[in-house]
C-alpha cells in the first residue's frame, strides 16, 4: 500500500525557517517524480514544487523560488522541502505528492498534509 | 501560465441526482487533453478521479466521466452517492506551472 506521511509542519514567525519531511512507502521511491502541493486557508490547491526523478530536475513556484528547496534521499524513501524566508502568505496545508506514471505534474497518490502557519 | 475557471463555484444537489461540473481552460492545454480531475474532502487527501480528460484513475467508480479537449472540460457524477459531497478540482498537468482550477463544491441539498 503507497503511504506518503508529512511532519514537520508548525508555526513560525515571518522571516523564520521550517523543513517538512515526507516518508514515503509501498512503492519504489527512485522510479517516480515528487512533488509538494499547498492549500491556504479557504483556498484552493497549489502547486509548490517538484523534484523529477529521471534527470534530477527540480522546478518551482514563482511565489516560493529563491526561498523553497525541494530535495529527496532515495536512499531513505524520503522527500523534502527547506522553507525558508517564510512570509504569511505561506500559510498552508503542504502535501506531499506522488508523480503518476512518468508525469511530473500528475498526482496518484497525496499524503494527509502537514500545516505550516506563518504569523507576522 | 494557464488559468483554469471552475464553474459553479457551488452546486446544491440531492443524493441520486446528476451533477456537471465545468472547467474552461485560457489556453488549450498539452495534448488537447492534459486534465485530471480530482475529489477532496476535508480532513482526508485529494483523490486522483479523471486523467487525459476522460479516462478513470484505478478503482474510481463508472459514475464519474470526464469530457472535453482543448480549453473546455466537463466532470459528470451520473447518480450523486452520499460519499460524493466534497470539493471537485480541475488541473492540467501538460504545461509548467501546473495550475488548478478554483474548485466547486458538490453539497448536499
Amino acid at each position: 500500500e503507497v503511504q506518503l506521511v508529512e511532519s514537520g509542519g508548525g508555526l513560525v514567525k515571518s522571516g523564520g525557517s521550517l523543513r517538512l519531511s515526507c516518508a514515503a512507502s509501498g512503492f519504489i521511491f527512485r522510479d517516480y517524480s515528487m512533488s509538494w502541493i499547498r492549500q491556504a486557508p479557504g483556498k484552493g490547491l497549489e502547486w509548490v514544487a517538484s523534484f523529477s526523478y529521471n534527470n534530477n530536475y527540480e522546478t518551482y513556484a514563482d511565489s516560493v523560488k529563491g526561498r523553497f528547496t525541494i530535495s529527496r534521499d532515495n536512499a531513505k524513501n524520503s522527500l523534502f522541502l527547506q522553507m525558508n524566508t517564510l512570509k504569511v502568505e505561506d500559510t498552508g496545508i503542504y502535501y506531499c505528492v506522488r508523480g503518476f506514471r512518468y508525469f511530473d505534474y500528475l498526482y496518484d497518490y497525496w499524503g494527509r498534509g502537514a500545516l505550516v502557519t506563518v504569523s507576522s | 501560465e494557464v488559468v483554469l475557471t471552475q464553474s459553479p463555484g457551488t452546486l446544491s444537489l440531492s443524493p441520486g441526482e446528476r451533477a456537471t461540473l465545468s472547467c474552461g481552460a485560457s489556453q488549450i492545454v498539452r495534448n488537447d487533453n492534459y486534465l485530471a480531475w480530482y475529489q477532496h474532502k476535508p480532513g482526508q487527501a485529494p483523490r486522483l478521479l479523471i486523467f487525459g480528460a476522460s479516462t478513470r484513475a484505478t478503482g474510481i467508480p463508472d459514475r464519474f466521466s470526464g469530457s472535453g479537449s482543448g480549453t473546455d472540460f466537463t466532470l459528470t457524477i451520473s447518480r450523486l452517492e452520499p460519499e460524493d459531497f466534497a470539493v471537485y478540482y480541475c488541473q492540467q498537468y501538460g504545461i509548467s506551472p501546473p495550475t488548478f482550477g478554483g474548485g466547486t463544491k458538490v453539497e448536499i441539498k
